[in-house]
């Protein structure tokens, strides 16, 4: 496709259950990354992958936080546990260069809200 | 249908100069617009944003920008750039409460000592 998209658009999950996001990146990126944005506090970065590594590296230290990226075009964030303290919108982006890499250009998906009651 | 444009991938500016990183956007209904600023391996930052109250935003870091409805503009300026400032900044639209978010592919600014 000509960007990054990410399913479901709208997530409503029950406190507790297990989720997963979807995120298609755009084909020959090297660099895939899970934000978890609010509207007043601006976004923190949840986890990423480079090259074909299938699990990804999570910042949270709960853990109930990771990504498999079973394609390298594909990546799915899956939250454990969900918390209502969850809710949020989940932005998928993804860069042809390694992290952190000078001029790393990212792609953004346009996010999926997730509201957990 | 909402998108973003930002005119000029890369832009240098001389310390102490002014910075301006342009955005456009295009939205059917009013929009709330933001700017951002990312730092190599860390996450996004909120700078500023608008969300239909003063036209003229203040944010931190001395950058402030200016919503333009007739010239569907929010550009960034900052009057004096410092070298901490290089980085990569991105323009975002979202058209109410911010749950989906349309974001430009960024602008990445080097500040020449």
């Amino acid at each position: 496709g000509a960007g990054v998209s990410q399913s479901p658009r709208y997530k409503v999950a029950k406190r507790g259950r297990d989720v997963a996001l979807r995120c298609d990146s755009i084909s020959g990126h090297v660099t895939l990354y899970w934000y978890r944005q609010t509207l007043g506090q601006g976004s923190e970065v949840l986890t990423y992958s480079q090259s074909d590594a299938q699990r990804d590296k999570s910042g949270r230290p709960s853990g109930r936080f990771s990504a498999e990226r079973p394609e390298r075009s594909v990546s799915t964030l899956k939250i454990q546990r969900t918390e209502q303290g969850d809710s949020a919108v989940y932005l998928c982006a993804s860069s042809y260069s390694n992290r952190g890499q000078l001029n790393e250009k990212l792609f953004f998906g346009s996010g999926t809200q997730l509201s957990v009651l | 249908a909402q998108s973003v444009t930002q005119l000029g991938s890369h832009v240098s500016v001389s310390e102490g100069a002014l910075v301006l990183l342009r955005c456009n956007y295009s939205s059917s209904v009013p929009p709330y617009l933001f700017w951002y600023v990312q730092y190599p391996n860390q996450g996004l930052q909120l700078l500023l944003k608008y969300t239909s109250a003063a036209t003229l935003v203040k944010g931190i870091n001395g950058f402030e920008a200016e919503f333009k409805k007739s010239e569907t503009s929010f550009h960034l300026t900052k009057p004096s750039a410092h070298m901490s400032d290089a980085a990569e900044y991105f323009c975002a639209v979202s058209e109410n409460t911010g749950n989906q978010f349309y974001f430009g592919t960024g602008t990445s600014l080097t500040v020449i000592p």
